[in-house]
């Protein structure tokens, strides 16, 4: 089956950039099936989509995050990136991967997250 | 896009069955069949639980159960159980400029 994992700095420090490898094992990150999304969430808060990226290399952002963010995708390596510019302490966040279904709009599975803490 | 309005809490004893309401508006949930429902526990990722407003995963209890009318879907946790709490978050498909939404999350405690 397919498992995800997120793999990344657990400190970022204010201004700087935020990035995450998410790997993908158990199959193939290629499949057209599939869009391969970065989700977050605040400590003691809700879901927030980020974006994500086709194997072929298009994204969609939220257009919330869209000025900041870049997903981008080794196909090679079987893995997808996610960088965050210009963090602030409100991008301090358990930072997930996850497949996302194209036709059905589902995100499953997910990696583990990750914390990261933007701090000086 | 703002998120999805969901109840902060809803509360039950063991064997009730709740629901959690999903509110949106004609630009997500009113106008796609495609709401999901994910559970997730402390220190857990979450976990898909409904898809398409109504579909379950295979592997989950058919005592989780989706609905939707108009722009406020559902989710209906049957014969609660103690495994059952947990934050609950639905999730609509928003339109080709957002795509996709989430909802507030709502907190479930057996009692």
């Amino acid at each position: 089956q397919v498992q995800l994992q997120e793999s990344g700095p657990g400190l970022v420090k204010p201004s700087q950039t935020l990035s995450l490898t998410c790997t993908v094992s158990g199959g193939s990150i290629s499949s057209g099936d599939y869009y391969w999304s970065w989700i977050r969430q605040p400590p003691g808060k809700g879901l927030e989509w980020i974006g994500y990226i086709y194997y072929s290399g298009s994204t969609y952002y939220n257009p919330s995050l869209k000025s900041r963010v870049t997903i981008s995708v080794d196909t090679s390596k079987n893995q997808f990136s996610l960088k965050l510019s210009s963090v602030t302490a409100a991008d301090t966040a358990v930072y997930y991967c996850a497949r996302d279904w194209r036709t059905t709009v589902v995100f499953d599975p997910w990696g583990q997250g990750t914390l990261v803490t933007v701090s000086s | 896009q703002s998120a999805l309005t969901q109840p902060a809490s809803v509360s039950g004893s063991p064997g009730q069955s709740i629901t959690i309401s999903c509110t949106g508006t004609s630009s997500d949930v009113g106008s796609y069949n495609l709401v999901s429902w994910y559970q997730q526990h402390p220190g857990k990722a979450p976990k898909l639980m409904i898809y398409e407003v109504s579909k379950r995963p295979s592997g989950v209890s058919n005592r989780f159960s989706g609905s939707k009318s108009g722009n406020t879907a559902s989710l209906t946790i049957s014969g609660l159980q103690a495994e059952d709490e947990a934050d609950y978050y639905c999730c609509s498909y928003a339109g080709s400029s957002t795509l996709r939404v989430f909802g507030t999350g709502t907190k479930v405690t057996v009692l």
